[in-house]
């Protein structure tokens, strides 16, 4: 039972486009929403977050949308740089329902960048 | 601030045996997680620890444990190894479990022969 999907396992966007890539989840618990960025052998570094009372939360070129009735959050990266790219998790946790310190994450979809 | 460190990097085992891995939270993080990453899994819960005490786990055999220490470090131990655990083992810090963000450290690479 997979709470958390990324459908596209791959994105390729020119330099200097918009990259948008989605997360689908099945749980209505979850209530914080995270996005991490990841390069092979390493561990995930985290992008940006969005609480489930938020619908768009920025940090510089990152947006993240949250739709809650579509239980669909987006992240948007504009420019696209060539250093962006790298696999992207989405990731959920459903801390008001006590599931403390766990994070359900995507598979993962693998973002290229070209110059 | 130093980042979450994890020791070792890079590991090989066989069989039957044990292991055990380490991991330093950021200063003042109070919370720990560990995850299991593998090509076909991804990033798995293993166990989260809060002051010491676990305070959830995920759905692994009882042969994955850990414990945390009062400096907030945390261990895991595999015993009686099999091939499939084979995996990169990511610890995560943050300050409270209570919908906070946690940060990753570099990861330990097992390699279960």
């Amino acid at each position: 039972d997979q709470q958390v999907k990324q459908n596209s396992p791959s994105l390729s966007v020119q330099e200097g486009r918009i990259s948008i890539l989605n997360c689908d989840y099945t749980n209505s618990m979850f209530d914080y929403f995270l996005w991490y960025k990841k390069y092979p052998a390493e561990g995930p570094t985290f992008l940006i977050s969005i609480s489930s009372i938020k619908d768009k939360n920025e940090d510089g070129r990152f947006t993240v949308f949250l739709n809650k009735s579509a239980k669909h959050l987006s992240l948007h990266i504009v420019p696209s740089q060539p250093g962006d790219s790298a696999v992207y998790f989405c990731a959920a946790s459903a801390v008001g329902s006590g599931n403390t310190g766990k994070l359900i994450f995507g598979q993962g979809t693998t973002l290229q960048v070209k110059p | 601030k130093a980042g979450v460190t994890q020791t070792p990097r890079y590991l090989i085992k066989t069989r039957g045996q044990q292991v055990t891995l380490s991991c330093s939270p950021i200063s003042g993080h109070r919370s720990v997680s560990w995850y299991q990453q593998t090509p076909g899994q991804g990033l798995q819960f293993l166990f989260e620890y809060f002051s010491e005490t676990q305070r959830n786990k995920g759905n692994f055999p009882g042969r994955f444990s850990g414990r945390q220490f009062s400096n907030s470090r945390s261990e895991m131990n595999v015993s009686t190894l099999e091939l499939g655990d084979s995996a990169l083992y990511l610890c995560a810090s943050s300050l409270n479990p209570a919908g906070d963000t946690q940060y990753f450290g570099p990861g330990t690479r097992l390699t279960v022969l």
